[in-house]
């Protein structure tokens, strides 16, 4: 079973400065079968990038995935007020499907 | 446009078993993967169960399995969670979210449910 951990856990940031999230997985996830998802309060998840580096449609193109094997990153280039919110990484190359703890992205 | 609306949630008593439902719209039901994810009041999002869009191949996480079971009803556009042996740690917003292929994201959430489990 493969576990995802993601650091680090707590990013605090200013808008308009750039965020790198990692999502490390215990073994190989297979054919980049990961996907970032966007998580505000009281919301449910919103998908961010899937394939570990297309982005879903309607994300916009601050937001990229990078990786392969056992280490990913999610990257937003210039932070925008509303990006601030709670990012979890997930696999779905093969069952169970887990998802990391969570990187909650907080303003500085 | 594409929704999917949970129902079934409430309060229950450790040991009870509580129904869930998932209505689906907006798009063609049984070409699609399905799954529910459940999230801990404060807590990250845990995969709990999947199943195909025949409904042949179903999969749980092992902290679910031999007390719930998935299923659905293409004809009904619905998917449902059967929870059995309810315990204290099963309380959760409890989301169904729909997956286009067999491995696959999620590209639809709905806004989930709340679960409590408590005496």
């Amino acid at each position: 079973e493969i576990v995802l951990t993601q650091s680090p856990g707590t990013l605090s940031l200013s808008p308009g400065e750039r965020a790198t999230l990692s999502c490390r997985a215990s073994q190989s996830v297979s054919s980049s079968y990961l996907a970032w998802y966007q998580q505000k309060p009281g919301q449910a998840p919103r998908l961010l990038i899937y394939g570990a580096s297309s982005r879903a449609t309607g994300i916009p193109d601050r937001f990229s995935g990078s990786g392969s094997g056992t280490d990913f990153t999610l990257t937003i280039s210039r932070l925008e007020p509303e990006d601030f919110a709670v990012y979890y990484c997930q696999q779905y190359g093969s069952s169970p499907f887990p998802f990391g703890q969570g990187t909650r992205l907080e303003i500085k | 446009q594409v929704q999917l609306v949970e129902s079934g949630g409430g309060l229950v008593k450790p040991g009870g078993s509580l129904r869930l439902s998932c209505a689906a719209s907006g798009f063609t039901f049984s070409d699609y993967y399905m799954s529910w994810i459940r999230q801990a009041p404060g807590k990250g999002l845990e995969w709990v169960s999947y199943i195909s869009s025949s409904g042949s191949t179903i999969y749980y996480a092992d902290s679910v399995k031999g007390r719930f079971t998935i299923s659905r009803d293409n004809a009904k556009n619905s998917l449902y969670l059967q929870m059995n042996s309810l315990r204290a740690e099963d309380t959760a917003v409890y989301y169904c979210a729909r997956a286009p292929y067999s491995s696959s994201w999620y590209d639809c959430w709905g806004q989930g449910t709340l679960v409590t489990v408590s005496s």
